[in-house]
């Protein structure tokens, strides 16, 4: 079995940029979710993507967004980098759940470390 | 709003103590109370959770215990090793919701 793998997993951009990054999901998973980890922090909760659609967002700009493949595989693009924007970035595959607030185990990947200059 | 806290921040303990990180949340709605360890270089990974209908939880050295009506819940790592060292996190009221973090050092 497959773990949850995320690429690139450093990548440094400049202000203005625009960014991709990749997630593929556990084997049998269908639901991914992206998470923003700044230096010191918890994860904080981006947007989750299920059967293609967004699934439930946090509280981050239109500039973040997403998308999802039919093999479960995930993107998440940043336009417009700013300095803030600079941090590890977090993917979690899981079975899915009715509702947001249903209880499936999360499986993270290792991150991928974004720094903006 | 969500609010979660944790408490220490920062924990040393001796190698074979117990150490205790408790969690503290706003928003009475949780069912579900998981516990995260984050190592160097990894992402979190699900140490330990408990259903709200249930007190307490153990799983050989880790332990979690909940307290529905105070809004918190606790982390209890027993016989402590160098490799529990990392950086623990609770999440509440939702699986989504990350505290700060706890970072524990065990000493040899």
């Amino acid at each position: 079995e497959t773990g949850v793998t995320q690429s690139p997993t450093h990548l440094i951009k400049t202000r203005g940029q625009q960014v991709t990054l990749r997630c593929s999901s556990q084997s049998g998973h269908n639901t991914v979710s992206w998470y923003q980890q700044a230096l010191g922090q918890g994860p904080q909760f981006i947007f989750q993507y299920y059967r293609e659609e967004e699934n439930g967002r946090g509280n981050f700009p239109p500039r973040f967004s997403g998308l999802q493949f039919p093999n479960y595989s995930s993107e998440l693009n940043v336009n417009a980098l700013e300095l803030d924007d600079s941090a590890l970035y977090l993917c979690a595959s899981s079975l899915p759940g009715l509702a947001m607030n249903t209880y499936n185990e999360q499986f993270f990947g290792p991150g991928t470390r974004l720094t903006v200059l | 709003g969500e609010n979660v806290e944790q408490h220490p921040s920062t924990l040393s303990v001796q190698e074979g103590d117990s150490a205790v990180i408790k969690c503290t949340y706003s928003d009475s709605a949780s069912n579900y109370f998981p516990w995260y360890k984050q190592e160097l270089g990894k992402g979190p990974q699900l140490i330990i959770d408990i259903r709200s209908n249930v007190g307490e939880k153990k799983d050989q050295r880790i332990a979690v215990t909940l307290n529905k009506t105070a809004k918190h819940f606790s982390l209890h790592i027993t016989e402590t090793q160098p490799e529990d060292s990392a950086v623990y996190f609770c999440a509440a009221p939702s699986q989504f919701v990350f505290g700060p973090g706890t970072r524990l050092s065990v000493l040899p």
